[in-house]
């Protein structure tokens, strides 16, 4: 119950293509949904995140679609460039004890 | 800001050697973590600390023991390295309250032979 499955584990676009990564979970207390972008030889770093009161966020090119009644949520990447080329990870927490339950990562490749 | 520094970036072991990762972290942050990122796995959760003064087992505690050693400094320590504990190994914080946002060092890239 505590788990976050992500998908694709791995994913190629075209430049200027639509990426989509999608998550899913089985708890519902989780209250924060973060998604986190990883270079190679870096950590990963918060990209955008949404709580599951909204159903959607925008910021700039990268929108989280939330899904509660399905227990879904998903990353967009509209108008997808090289430089997006990295990992994702969605992620969840709950607020009572603030930890972070990690999805297993989307290799992103967006070829020019 | 330097926010989270991992030390060292890169170590090679034999097998049966010991050896310390260091992190230290300048947000105040209460809660501390290590990780480590195997090709497929995602992020694995091996100790964390909620706050000075505790840790706890996560996912993947086995051949691993941590110090919280104060509210800035989280250590990882290999008592016997084998092969399998060749990963990349991540040191996070985070502070407390809603939407608490993860900061990651840049990662300890280990191998064991």
């Amino acid at each position: 119950q505590q788990q976050v499955k992500q998908s694709p584990q791995s994913l190629i676009v075209q430049k200027g293509g639509i990426s989509i990564i999608n998550c899913a979970y089985e708890n519902t207390a989780f209250d924060y949904f973060p998604w986190y972008q990883q270079f190679p030889g870096k950590g990963p770093a918060l990209l955008i995140a949404i709580r599951p009161d909204v159903s959607e966020k925008k910021e700039g090119r990268f929108t989280i679609s939330f899904n509660k009644s399905a227990k879904q949520f998903s990353l967009h990447i509209m108008d997808s460039q090289p430089g997006d080329s990295a990992t994702y990870f969605c992620a969840a927490i709950l607020d009572s004890n603030y930890q972070l339950i990690w999805g297993a990562g989307t290799k992103l490749i967006i070829k020019p | 800001n330097a926010g989270v520094t991992q030390t060292p970036k890169f170590q090679v072991l034999k097998t049966g050697q010991s050896m310390t990762l260091q992190c230290a972290q300048d947000m105040n942050h209460n809660s501390m973590y290590w990780y480590r990122q195997d090709p497929g796995m995602g992020l694995r959760l091996i100790y964390y600390s909620a706050s000075e003064g505790t840790t706890d087992k996560g996912e993947v505690p086995n051949g691993y023991n941590v110090s919280r050693l104060n509210k800035r400094e989280f250590s990882l320590r290999l008592e016997s390295a084998a092969p399998s504990q060749t990963s990349v190994y991540f040191c996070a914080s985070t502070g407390t309250g809603a939407g608490t946002e993860a900061f990651f060092g840049q990662g300890t890239r280990l191998t064991v032979v």
